[in-house]
């Protein structure tokens, strides 16, 4: 299994709503990542969880909330979102040991709207 | 800070050659990642340098020079299939030893017949 699933693939939300997207991996990887993709933008940097640790948090406005439940799961808790939040937002993992590869399997992406 | 460039369009002819440049000025730098994305779908990886010199696989070549903080992607007879963007990655270590992949701007490739 070298998939990285996110669920939902599409949300409208209203700014007022609290919503969750998930993501989940079985291949073992220790390391989870999300981004951000607007239109013709590259993937932005998001959060960093690494053995279930967050590990790196990019200045993302608290609106967004990580959550790592256990090495297979990562969640993002949205609340009181603007419509400039409207965006792909990718959920990817990886080995996260040093001295692999590092590479990231990314999943298909939540496409995520704001009214 | 990270400060990766690379062009932001290019334009060759199926069958033929073509290089997309990357230029990167990182701290804590671990790795340099070739990525290709079609519109719609997610990155998926196509290459990694950590070491300096050229690495090949099939069709797809990449090269590193870290003491220049340059990277070039070698895609050789072109197919159709091949438009898309190519993102050019930099993989940092931070100082909770997380990983981070940060991206430049992306090369928007068209083939054309």
């Amino acid at each position: 299994d070298t998939e990285v699933t996110q669920t939902p693939k599409h949300l409208v939300m209203g700014m007022t709503n609290k919503k969750s997207l998930k993501c989940e991996q079985h291949m073992g990887h220790r390391a989870m990542y999300w981004y951000k993709q607007k239109a013709k933008k590259p993937p932005e940097l998001m959060f960093v969880y690494s053995y279930e640790k967050l590990s790196i948090n990019e200045s993302v406005p608290s609106r967004f909330s990580p959550e790592c439940p256990n090495s297979s799961l990562l969640n993002l808790h949205l609340h009181a979102l603007q419509p400039e939040d409207s965006a792909l937002y990718l959920c990817a993992s990886s080995q996260g040991i040093a001295g692999e590869t590092g590479e990231l399997f990314f999943g298909e992406g939540s496409r995520l709207t704001v009214l | 800070g990270q400060n990766i460039d690379q062009p932001t369009e290019m334009t060759a002819t199926e069958g033929a050659i073509v290089q997309i440049n990357c230029t990167y000025q990182t701290s804590g730098f671990n790795g340099l990642f070739w990525y290709q994305q079609h519109a719609g779908e997610a990155p998926t990886f196509l290459s990694y340098n950590v070491l300096d010199g050229l690495e090949e696989k099939g069709r797809f070549s990449s090269f590193l020079s870290r003491s220049k903080g340059y990277s070039y992607l070698l895609l050789k007879e072109l197919q159709m299939k091949d438009s898309a963007s190519y993102l050019c990655a930099v993989r940092v270590i931070n100082s909770n030893s997380g990983y981070a992949l940060n991206f430049g701007k992306g090369t928007s490739l068209l083939v054309t017949p």
